[in-house]
Parts: structure tokens; sequence; C-alpha cells
């Protein structure tokens, strides 16, 4: 069966450090893989997302970036934090039509 | 384009009552809809989907949906509602018209009280 791990679980970043999220999928191949940012506990913002290594589609313009190096892993970077960066990073994988989550990170920018 | 909405961002319901969170959509294809719930500071969790066929769709921990194309709108509902339901619901759509993008409503927040 197909899992989803995020990592770390939770993150406490100063303002201005950089930032690496990883999100690895197990079980299957050539997903496509996203990221969303959750901010106080509501609505999911679109990110990044990816339909193959190397090829990212970009949906909102900001100081992250996101890279897919192979096919089943999937890294969200920062080269310096803001305090607008706290939040609920989440990762998703579909292959096919429904969309599964991954944990979440939890990113509290001081 | 593409969106979802969930016109109530909370809904109380009594445990053993029925509970129903509406959501409608806009899309400019045929939609994919779906549903998740989301317990504090974990992913979220797939509920049920509608694809094609019967507007009725069933789910996990007893939850059906209908889809009503007229109406736009797909709804989440369960006949008796549990306090463990307690949690955040999210709709989306995904337009297979346009690819790869799912988009989310903003969640509705329900509490079963005992």
């Amino acid at each position: 069966s197909q899992t989803i791990h995020q990592w770390p679980a939770t993150l406490v970043q100063p303002v201005g450090s950089p930032l690496s999220l990883e999100c690895t999928v197990e079980g299957t191949s050539n997903p496509n893989l996203y990221w969303y940012r959750q901010a106080a506990g509501r609505g999911l913002q679109l990110l990044f997302y990816s339909v193959g290594i190397g090829q990212i589609s970009s949906e909102v313009p900001q100081n992250l970036s996101a890279s897919r190096p192979q096919d089943r892993q999937f890294i969200l970077s920062s080269k310096k934090l803001l305090l607008s960066d706290s939040g609920f990073y989440l990762c998703a994988w579909s292959v096919g039509r429904e969309q599964y989550f991954g944990p979440g990170t939890r990113l509290t920018v001081t | 384009a593409q969106s979802v909405a969930q016109p109530e961002d909370q809904v109380n319901v009594a445990e053993g009552n029925p509970l129903t969170v509406k959501c409608t959509y806009s899309v400019s294809g045929n939609p994919y809809l779906f549903w998740y719930v989301q317990y504090p500071n974990r992913g979220l969790q797939f509920l049920l989907k509608y694809i094609t066929g019967d507007n009725l769709v069933k789910g996990s921990y007893g939850f059906e949906a209908e889809f009503n194309k007229s109406q736009t709108s797909f709804h989440l509902k369960k006949p008796s509602a549990l306090v463990s339901d307690s949690a955040l619901y999210f709709c989306a759509v995904r337009d297979m018209r346009t690819g790869n993008q799912f988009y989310f409503g903003t969640g509705t927040s329900l509490t079963v009280i005992p």
C-alpha cells in the first residue's frame, strides 16, 4: 500500500534562517506531488505541484521554492524565512483521481 | 474558474442527530468531487469521492454525500452523528479538463455535542 512521509513533524526556526522540508512517497510510481500551506488551521493554499522529476509549477509567488530530485521525493525550501511563513505544511500525492495527504509539518518562525 | 464554497464556518449538531455539511462548486467541465476530514495537527484524510454514476456516494465512517448537478452541490451527510466526528471538513473539486490541480473549500468545523 502507499504511504507518504513528511519530516520533521514540527520545526521552530528564526526569521532569516533557511528551510528544508522533505516529503517522500512509498508504494507508487510517477505520482503527482503537491505542497500546501494551511494557516490558522483553516484553508489550504496550494504552493507547488509537480507532475514529474524536475517539473515544478508554482502557484503563489513568494520566498519558497520546491524541488523534485527523485520520482517520489518532494522538497520545500527557503533561503530566508519570514514570520509569515509560519503555518502547517502539507505534502500530498495523487495517482489517478483522488489525492492523499501526509501528516504535515508545523513550522513556527520566531 | 474553478472554485469550491463551504458556506458554513461552523456546524453544531447533537450526538445521534443527522448532520449535513454543505458544499457548492464551480467548474468549467465535469467535476470530480471529494470530501476530506482533518483532526487537529493532522493531515487530511480522504472520506469519499464522486466521479460518475450514482449521485449518492458512500464513504468512510458512515459518511455519504449527494451530488446534485443542477444545484452544483455536493453536501456531506451522516444519519447519526458521533462525538468523534468532531473535526474540520474540507470539500474539494478537480476539473479533469484542466488537469492536476485540486481546489479546496475553506473548511467547515463540525462540533458534535454530547
